[in-house]
């Protein structure tokens, strides 16, 4: 089985532009969750997708957010960059719930300038 | 917010020695899991200890969860550089939230 896949891998935006990062997961898998990474805050949990519902959401503002497609891709948006958003995101599929075997996805590495 | 909180921060050690790290958390939880991430790449999961479970083996890893005193354990015997990464425990609790630690990061010399 292929993995979880993200595009692009590198991205570098400007402050106030806004960027949309691609996920797609292990075929069969139905929930797709994203997570920011950043030496200063780690690992944050941004929300889960399931079937298309976003089911849970972590405490980042309105500029963040995401879609679910039928064939279980995933999307995430952020609008108006701030230099603060430069972070490595991750994706993460799993069969059902989110909070049993996540598969990672290599990340996509964003830099805003 | 991070809910978990690993130590040590870094940990050196040689090869054929073992490793152990902690994981202490704030809040009742359902589920905790350790990943294992090489150099800022995506994670990869180690193993799931339910709430009810005290202790579990996969491999040369062993998971240990004390609710009472909302912490676990990892230990990795007989470790390998291949095993030089940062390990990250992660708790999901009744709110659905999920969250990870800051992380241990383990170095292993040949």
């Amino acid at each position: 089985k292929a993995g979880v896949t993200q595009t692009p891998r590198y991205l570098i935006k400007t402050r106030g532009q806004q960027v949309t990062l691609s996920c797609s997961p292990i075929s069969g898998h139905r929930s797709v969750s994203w997570y920011q990474q950043t030496p200063g805050q780690g690992l944050q949990f941004l929300f889960e997708y399931f079937s298309e519902t976003q089911r849970n959401k972590g405490n980042f503002p309105g500029r963040f957010s995401g879609r679910q497609f039928s064939n279980s891709r995933s999307e995430m948006n952020v609008s108006t960059l701030e230099l603060g958003d430069s972070a490595l995101y991750l994706c993460a599929s799993s069969l059902g719930q989110a909070y049993y075997e996540q598969y990672f996805g290599p990340g996509t590495r964003l830099t805003v300038t | 917010s991070q809910q978990g909180e690993e130590d040590p921060q870094a940990l050196s050690i040689q090869e054929g020695e073992n490793a152990t790290m902690n994981c202490s958390y704030k809040t009742s939880i359902n589920n905790l899991q350790w990943y294992r991430q090489n150099s800022g790449r995506g994670l990869v999961h180690l193993i799931l200890i339910r709430s009810n479970e005290r202790e579990k083996h996969s491999g040369r890893l062993r998971v240990t969860l004390d609710t009472s005193k909302k912490s676990s354990s990892l230990l990795i015997t007989a470790s390998r550089a291949a095993d030089t990464a940062s390990y990250f425990c992660a708790t999901d609790d009744n709110n659905n939230d999920m969250r990870f630690g800051a992380g241990t990061r383990l170095t292993v010399k040949p």
